[in-house]
């Protein structure tokens, strides 16, 4: 398997401008996640679904973010309209079930994508 | 409130032995591991607690002290390519991801 897909890989935007992230979840994966990640604040997990679902968006910094999961290959996530303090590296990571009715522990984390917003 | 604290950086020598300790306060507990990231990569998963006590897998052991809110990753035989963050987080009880901010570890020749 190719592994998580990220594109893009870089992206540099205006602040005000719509941005859309996307990710290919390892087949067969049933949960997908997607994080951001900064020197400040480290990593934090914005939403992660679970065959296709959202099950938790509590870290969703605020309405400009959202997230969709339209079929199990493929998801989104959308900044409209970004701001500077959204620059970040926006990781993907996807993971199969656990055997407690959760994610398993073990995610698989796409290459990110860097975004820089002016 | 819900928080992973770990020290910012470590220095090592190559060939030695390090220990990376992590303490949490979170409401519920499913979980603590470990992940490895190079500078510019994707975080890797490296290790899993779920139950007091030590796991090893090779080069690489975690412990678990539930009742202490306490883990650590030891890693032995320090190799230049051990250089990197290394990332503690915990899966709360109701399967929220609390991540540290890591510790960031220096391997010297």
């Amino acid at each position: 398997d190719a592994g998580v897909i990220q594109s893009p890989r870089h992206e540099v935007t205006e602040m005000g401008q719509e941005v859309t992230l996307r990710c290919k979840p390892i087949s067969g994966h049933d949960y997908l996640f997607w994080y951001r990640q900064t020197m400040m604040r480290g990593l934090e997990l914005l939403i992660y679904f679970n065959n296709n679902v959202p099950i938790d968006d509590s870290g969703m910094p605020e309405d400009r973010f959202s997230a969709k999961m339209p079929n199990a290959s493929f998801s989104t996530l959308k900044i409209q309209p970004s701001e500077p303090r959204d620059s970040a590296v926006y990781f993907c990571a996807s993971s199969l079930a656990g055997g407690a009715g959760g994610p398993s522990y073990e995610q698989y984390f796409g290459p990110g994508t860097r975004l820089t917003v002016t | 409130g819900q928080n992973i604290d770990q020290p910012t950086e470590m220095t090592a020598t190559e060939g030695a032995i390090v220990q990376i300790n992590c303490t949490y306060q979170t409401s519920g507990f499913n979980g603590l591991f470990w992940y490895q990231q190079h500078a510019g990569e994707a975080p890797t998963f490296l290790s899993y607690n779920v139950l007091d006590g030590l796991e090893e897998k090779g080069r690489f052991s975690s412990f678990l002290s539930r009742s202490k809110g306490y883990s650590y990753l030891l890693l032995k035989e320090l190799q230049m390519k051990d250089s990197a963050s290394y990332l503690c987080a915990v899966i709360t009880g109701t399967y929220k991801y609390i991540f540290g901010t890591g510790t960031r570890l220096k391997v010297l020749a």
